[in-house]
């Protein structure tokens, strides 16, 4: 059971580039979340997923798109990075018995 | 609209002193609160919740305050060790559920041996 990972772990793009960072649970669980975590501040939700097949906006979605692939992987697209979209981007899953978020380890992104 | 807040950035204590992270919030309705832990170049963990019917809950060696009169929430870690030193985050979210959760900016603790 690896809980929820997140690849790839680090990357740097140009400004313009496109990417798209994965994410995966294996607990089964129904939503899943994308965060960024900027420098000094808390996180911030992108983009959530609250079942396969549906996703919502966030605090912050714009720049980015998301996809709900099956009901284990969430992924996130940059479609033209832009140095703002510099952060530290985290995927959760939620445990609706407990109603608690589970993160993964983030994906340190650089956009130059 | 909605808000979390921490009232202090950095916190330091002396290995086996007791420590209180406080966190304010403003939403009236929040009923479900969360704190997690964040270790350097880690995501955030779990550490303890609370829901609005309670003011108090404990942990293994930590206990949450909910004081919802004020507004305030508060984590307090006994015998602080230096495997506490981290960035703590409480969260909220006032539908009743961890569905969306807002969070604060982050304590960071710093346990001196």
């Amino acid at each position: 059971n690896a809980g929820v990972t997140q690849t790839p772990k680090f990357q740097v793009l140009k400004t313009g580039q496109s990417m798209t960072l994965q994410c995966a649970q294996d607990m089964n669980h129904n939503s899943m979340y994308w965060y960024r975590q900027d420098p000094g501040m808390g996180l911030r939700l992108i983009y959530y997923s609250a079942s396969e097949g549906t996703t919502d906006k966030g605090e912050v979605p714009n720049g980015y798109n998301v996809s709900r692939l099956n009901k284990r992987e969430f992924s996130l697209r940059l479609e033209s990075a832009a140095p703002s979209q510099t952060s530290v981007y985290f995927c959760a899953s939620l445990d609706r018995r407990t109603d608690t978020q589970y993160f993964g380890p983030g994906t340190r992104l650089t956009v130059l | 609209g909605e808000s979390v807040g921490l009232h202090l950035p950095t916190l330091s204590v002396q290995e086996g002193d007791n420590s209180i992270i406080n966190c304010a919030y403003s939403n009236s309705a929040s009923d479900y609160f969360i704190w997690y832990k964040q270790e350097s170049g880690k995501g955030p963990q779990f550490i303890i919740d609370i829901r609005s019917n309670m003011d108090k809950r404990q942990g293994q060696r930590v206990t949450v305050l909910l004081n919802k009169t004020v507004k305030h929430l508060s984590l307090q870690i006994a015998a602080t060790q230096p495997g506490d030193s981290a960035v703590y985050f409480c969260a909220e979210n006032w539908k009743g559920g961890s569905e969306k959760l807002v969070f604060g900016k982050g304590t960071k603790l710093t346990v001196n041996p």
